[in-house]
């Protein structure tokens, strides 16, 4: 069966980095694009960044844009999310997301549990 | 950016039909996915391109998406179905996979 394990949450202090990670089985995973997604405490889910299933197109959401990569190394089934700069209002859950399919219209159709990051002082 | 508005409450009875509204800029020429989150757990896709449903998703879920709406349908509502529902759609004008503000289905 599918499944999407995220880790590398913790707390961070302000202007750092983290690196987020998210082990994927059960599923072909270079044959796969896949999202992170992100939902701060108590509010709705906000889309972070996309990769395709080869790497070759990445695009990422306004607030993240220029802070956060996305990547993946399709030889260990790994989707990464470094995470540089951060700010208070980076403190989400952040979850990583399969695309069902191969196109840009196609829904998230697995999610992990979810990484939490804090960044607080 | 594209913008998806959703009411953020919607109440019904247990038995009755829920209604949750997507509204968005001619969203019915997008595809629009539905995924519902319960408390503590990761969202699950509930409806994908307008009305498809997954394997596993009781026939009880239900989406349409025409002109400015989109709208998930719960007939015969029950406790479990209590949750978040957010819309989603991809904007190809900005290259965003964007989702509406959610909306909490409480089941009196």
């Amino acid at each position: 069966q599918v499944q999407l394990v995220e880790s590398g949450g913790g707390v961070v202090q302000p202007g750092r980095s983290l690196r987020l990670s998210c082990a994927a089985s059960g599923f072909i995973f270079s044959s796969y694009g896949m999202h992170w997604v992100r939902q701060a405490p108590g509010k709705g889910l906000e889309w972070v960044a996309v990769i395709w299933y080869d790497g070759s197109n990445k695009y990422y959401g306004d607030s993240v844009k220029g802070r956060f990569t996305i990547s993946r190394d399709n030889s260990k089934n790994t989707l990464y999310l470094q995470t540089n700069s951060l700010r208070a209002e980076d403190t989400a859950v952040y979850y990583c997301a399969r695309v069902k399919g191969s196109a840009e219209t196609a829904p998230f159709d697995y999610w992990g549990q979810g990484t939490l990051v804090t960044v607080s002082s | 950016s594209y913008v998806l508005t959703q009411p953020p409450s919607v109440s019904m009875a247990p038995g009755k039909t829920a209604r949750i509204t997507c509204g968005g800029n001619n969203i019915g020429s997008q595809s629009v996915h539905w995924y519902q989150q319960k408390p503590g757990q990761a969202p699950v896709l509930v409806i994908f391109y307008d009305s498809d449903r997954p394997s596993g998703i009781p026939e009880r879920f239900s989406g349409s998406n025409s002109g400015n709406t989109a709208t998930l349908t719960i007939s015969r509502v029950g406790a479990g179905d209590e949750a978040d529902y957010y819309c989603q759609v991809w904007d190809s004008s900005s290259d965003h996979w964007v989702f509406g503000g959610g909306t909490k289905l409480t089941v009196l």
